[in-house]
Parts: structure tokens; C-alpha cells; sequence
């Protein structure tokens, strides 16, 4: 069974980076394309950005200039920064587990990020 | 950037109803339109992939519909668990994009 567990810093002020990580336990990492998903308190889903094993990466274009993704094989994991932070970015973050062109079949439990002064 | 469009964006139902929800997208995706289903501080759960694939442990009453442009989530014999929003997402093309949910009440 395939469980993402996710974890990094739940309270940011404005202009500092968000920085969160997702291990991958169970099944294969090679092949997928690992997600970051968010959503704001209320709100709709909006999606971050991928990583491949390979470190291939693919952007939201909204967030592009601010977000970085790396992927540790080794450990079967893979992480997300996003800098200079706002309000605006206060929202629960999910990894996920893709595929090109797939939907995201294993979520991790969320990490609520405030973004508070 | 392909744009999903649900409707409505709540609904309420009674045991045993049979309700829809659709998606519109704002250019074809074939059949790369999944539907999720999301309970209130919970992660999304996958129901139904490509269109009509319903995802293994799903209650046969959900069933997913369409191609192109339109695409329609129905629940046939509603159930009081199946109080949630409920999302479409495309996979079609990059950036992917979601819906903006419906909110089904029982």
C-alpha cells in the first residue's frame, strides 16, 4: 500500500520560504511524477508543480518564478520550496502521486502553511 | 490554460435520489477528466479516471460520463456518506486545473 507522508513548517511570515518534504512509502518511485497541490482555507484545489526521479520538473506558470522542487531517490522522497511568501499563500499543501496525463491516486494528509505577520 | 467549469456549485439530494454534476472544460481534453471526492478535512479521494473508469473500491453507484468538452458525475441512489465536494480535474495538458468544486449536501 502506497502512503505519502508529508511534513515542514506550518506557521511563515510574509517574505520567507516555504519549505516542505514527502516521503514515498511503498510502491515504486520511479515511473510517476510526484505532486504539490494546494488549497486555500474554503477553497478549490490549485496545482504547484512536478518532479520526476529524474528531477524533471513542470510548474504552475502563476508560480513558477517563486516555486523550486527537488527529489531525493535515496530516500524516496522529494520536497518544495516556495519563496517570498504572502498571505496569498496560506493554504493546506498536499503531495501527490501522478503520471503524465494520470489523475493523483495517493494524497498525502496535507500541511496547513499560515502565512501571518 | 484549460479552464473547468462545475455546475451547480451546491446541491442537495435526499437518500436514494439520483443526482449529476457536470464539467465543462474551455477546450477539448479527450477523455482526460477525473473526478474526485472530498470530505471536510480529509484529502481528495480518487473516484473516477479518464472519464468513465471507476477506481477500484468506489460504491458502484458512481459513475462518470463524457468526452471532449462535457462531462457529467453521477450518483445513483444517494447515500448519506456521499455528503462532500466533489471535484473534476484535467490531466490533458500542462498546467493541470481543477474544477471549482460542488458542494453536495444530503
Amino acid at each position: 500500500q502506497v502512503q505519502l507522508q508529508q511534513w515542514g513548517a506550518g506557521l511563515l511570515k510574509p517574505s520567507e520560504t516555504l519549505s516542505l518534504t514527502c516521503g514515498v512509502h511503498g510502491g515504486s518511485f520511479s515511473g510517476y511524477y510526484w505532486n504539490w497541490i494546494r488549497q486555500p482555507p474554503g477553497k478549490g484545489l490549485e496545482w504547484v508543480g512536478e518532479i520526476n526521479q529524474s528531477g524533471g520538473t513542470n510548474y504552475n506558470p502563476s508560480l513558477k518564478s517563486r516555486v523550486t522542487m527537488s527529489v531525493d531517490t535515496s530516500r524516496n522522497q522529494f520536497s518544495m520550496n516556495l519563496s517570498s511568501v504572502t498571505a496569498a499563500d496560506t493554504a493546506v499543501y498536499y503531495c501527490v502521486r501522478g503520471c503524465r496525463g494520470c489523475p493523483g491516486d495517493y494524497w498525502g494528509q496535507g500541511t496547513l502553511v499560515t502565512v501571518s505577520s | 490554460e484549460i479552464v473547468l467549469t462545475q455546475s451547480p456549485d451546491f446541491q442537495s439530494g435526499t437518500p436514494k435520489e439520483k443526482v449529476t454534476i457536470a464539467c465543462r472544460a474551455s477546450q477539448t481534453i479527450g477523455t482526460g477528466l477525473h473526478w474526485y471526492q472530498q470530505k471536510p478535512n480529509q484529502s481528495p479521494k480518487l473516484l473516477i479516471r479518464s472519464a468513465s473508469h471507476v477506481i477500484s473500491g468506489v460504491p458502484s453507484r458512481f459513475s462518470g460520463s463524457g468526452s471532449g468538452t462535457d462531462f457529467t458525475l453521477t450518483i445513483n441512489g444517494l447515500e448519506a456518506e456521499d455528503a462532500a465536494t466533489y471535484y473534476c480535474h484535467q490531466s490533458s495538458s500542462l498546467p493541470v486545473t481543477f474544477g471549482q468544486g460542488t458542494k453536495l449536501e444530503i
